[in-house]
């Protein structure tokens, strides 16, 4: 399977622990995009990278949130001290930017967190 | 604040209806509008629009964009039980790194 990959598919958690997830984008895509999406709206763009990079964190992005791409490749996204709040899809995507073309997002299947 | 708004929220079809799934925004510099469908799992593309008035279609699927009045429309024809997902319309801007701002999602369910 060559598409975007994500690990844990689900997370149970209590509230107050420390959770991790894990994205593995479609290999030689230098653009990678956490996104969070709650029950019944669409995914909301949380941070992205240009291969190492971390260019952009929305103000969704808390300080318990912090996201790493060490090398350029799979992409981690940490959660400290959990909050009920923080139940939710985390859904992953990545990219190729072309020169002088448009580039499309594909997304692996999310994890799908919920904090008790 | 740049958004996207889709309409309806949630649509119940009859297989073989043609459906049609709107999707309006408001975005400062506006780069591309994207469809995606999504099942119980990662949404999958369907089409990415750049100019006004040109059709993208793909089998019983088609897409058209008006970028002077502000949206677009998703068309499916001679619908099918497999058609049920929902369909996520979104919206990048240039200038902020290829992010998505996405709209709440239509789901369609196709009832047999």
């Amino acid at each position: 399977d060559t598409g975007v990959s994500q690990n844990p598919r689900h997370k149970i958690t209590k509230r107050g622990q420390n959770v991790t997830f894990r994205c593995d984008p479609i290999s030689e895509h230098n653009r990678l995009y956490w996104y969070r999406q709650t029950l019944g709206q669409g995914p909301e763009f949380l941070t992205y990278f240009q291969n190492e990079a971390q260019l952009e964190k929305s103000r969704l992005l808390s300080d318990r949130f912090s996201a790493e791409r060490p090398k350029g490749s799979f992409s981690t996204l940490e959660i400290q001290r959990t909050e009920q709040g923080d139940s939710a899809m985390y859904l992953c995507a990545s990219s190729l930017i072309p020169t002088g073309s448009q580039e499309t997002q594909y997304f692996g299947p999310g994890t799908r967190l919920l904090v008790l | 604040e740049d958004k996207v708004v889709q309409s309806p929220l949630s649509l119940v079809v009859h297989e073989g209806d043609t459906v049609t799934l709107n999707c309006s925004y408001e975005v400062t510099n506006f780069r591309s509008l994207l469809w995606y469908k999504q099942e119980k799992k990662a949404p999958t593309f369907l089409f990415m629009l750049t100019s006004s008035g040109i059709e993208k279609k793909s089998g019983r699927l088609s897409s058209i964009l008006d970028k002077k009045e502000l949206f677009s429309i998703l068309n499916i024809t001679a619908t099918q039980t497999g058609d049920s997902a929902v369909y996520l319309c979104a919206v990048e801007p240039y200038n902020q790194g290829g992010k998505l701002i996405f709209g709440q999602g239509t789901e369609l369910s196709v009832k047999p």
